[in-house]
C-alpha cells in the first residue's frame, strides 16, 4: 500500500519568500506523485506530477518539485511567494502503473504575509 | 475547466434521512470518484467507477453505495445520514487510470447532518 506523510498543516512566508512545502512517500513500487492545489471553497487542480520521465518536475505558477528516492521525499517549492499563493496544498500518490486510485495527505495550509 | 457539476452544493439535513448527491461530467471520462475532505485527513475515497454499471469501494465506503448508470452521472447515496457524515464532499473524474492521469474536481457540496 502506498501512503503520503506532508510534515506541517500550516506553513507561513512572508511575500517574496521561498516557498517549501514538505512530502514523503511510502510506496513498495515506483511511485506516480502529484502536487494538487485547492484555492478556498473551490475544487482541487492539478500542479504537477512526476512520473518516472525526469526528477526535477515544473508545474504551474511558478512550482516546481524533485523527485529524491533516497530520501523518499517530492518537496514542492516556489523560488518567490505571491499572495495568490495562498491555498492548500495536498500532496498525492498512485502506487503503480495503472492504478486506478489515488491516496491524499492531509494537506498544507499555506499563509502568505505581506 | 472541465466540465464538472454537483449538485445540490449545500444541503442540511436530519440524522438518519437519506441524501443522494449528484456529480454530472460532459467530458465523456471513464473514471468518476467520490471523496470526502475533513480537517485533518486531506481527501478520502469513498468509492470509485470505472465505468457503466462499474463501481467499487474505497478507503471510507461503510454508509455510502454509488450507482452509475450512465457515463455522466454518478450518484453518492447515504442511506441513513448520521452526524459523522458531515463533510464537504468532492467528485473528480479521470480519462485513465490515476497513476497517469490528472483527476479532475468539481466545486464540491457541503453537507450538514443535524
Amino acid at each position: 500500500a502506498q501512503s503520503v506523510t506532508q510534515l506541517g498543516s500550516h506553513v507561513s512566508v512572508s511575500e517574496g519568500a521561498l516557498v517549501l512545502l514538505r512530502c514523503n512517500y511510502s510506496s513498495s513500487v515506483p511511485p506516480y506523485l502529484f502536487w494538487y492545489v485547492q484555492y478556498p471553497n473551490q475544487g482541487l487542480q492539478l500542479l504537477l506530477k512526476y512520473t518516472s520521465a525526469a526528477t526535477l518536475v515544473k508545474g504551474i505558477n511558478g512550482f516546481e518539485a524533485e523527485f529524491k528516492k533516497s530520501e523518499t521525499s517530492f518537496h514542492l517549492t516556489k523560488p518567490s511567494a505571491h499572495m495568490s499563493d495562498a491555498a492548500e496544498y495536498f500532496c498525492a500518490v498512485s502506487g503503480f502503473f495503472g492504478n486506478e486510485k489515488l491516496t491524499f495527505g492531509t494537506g498544507t495550509r499555506l499563509t502568505i504575509i505581506p | 475547466d472541465a466540465g464538472i457539476t454537483q449538485s445540490p452544493r449545500h444541503k442540511v439535513t436530519e440524522t438518519g434521512t437519506p441524501v443522494t448527491l449528484r456529480c454530472h461530467q460532459t467530458e465523456n471520462h471513464r473514471y468518476m470518484y467520490w471523496y470526502r475532505q475533513d480537517p485533518g485527513h486531506g481527501l478520502r475515497l469513498i468509492h470509485y467507477s470505472y465505468g457503466v454499471k462499474d463501481t467499487d469501494k474505497g478507503e471510507v465506503s461503510d454508509g455510502y453505495s454509488v450507482s452509475r448508470s450512465k457515463t455522466e452521472d454518478f450518484l453518492l447515496t447515504l442511506e441513513s445520514a448520521t452526524s459523522s457524515q458531515t463533510s464537504v464532499y468532492f467528485c473528480a473524474i479521470s480519462e485513465g487510470v490515476s497513476s497517469y492521469n490528472e483527476q479532475f474536481f468539481g466545486p464540491g457540496t457541503r453537507l450538514t447532518v443535524l
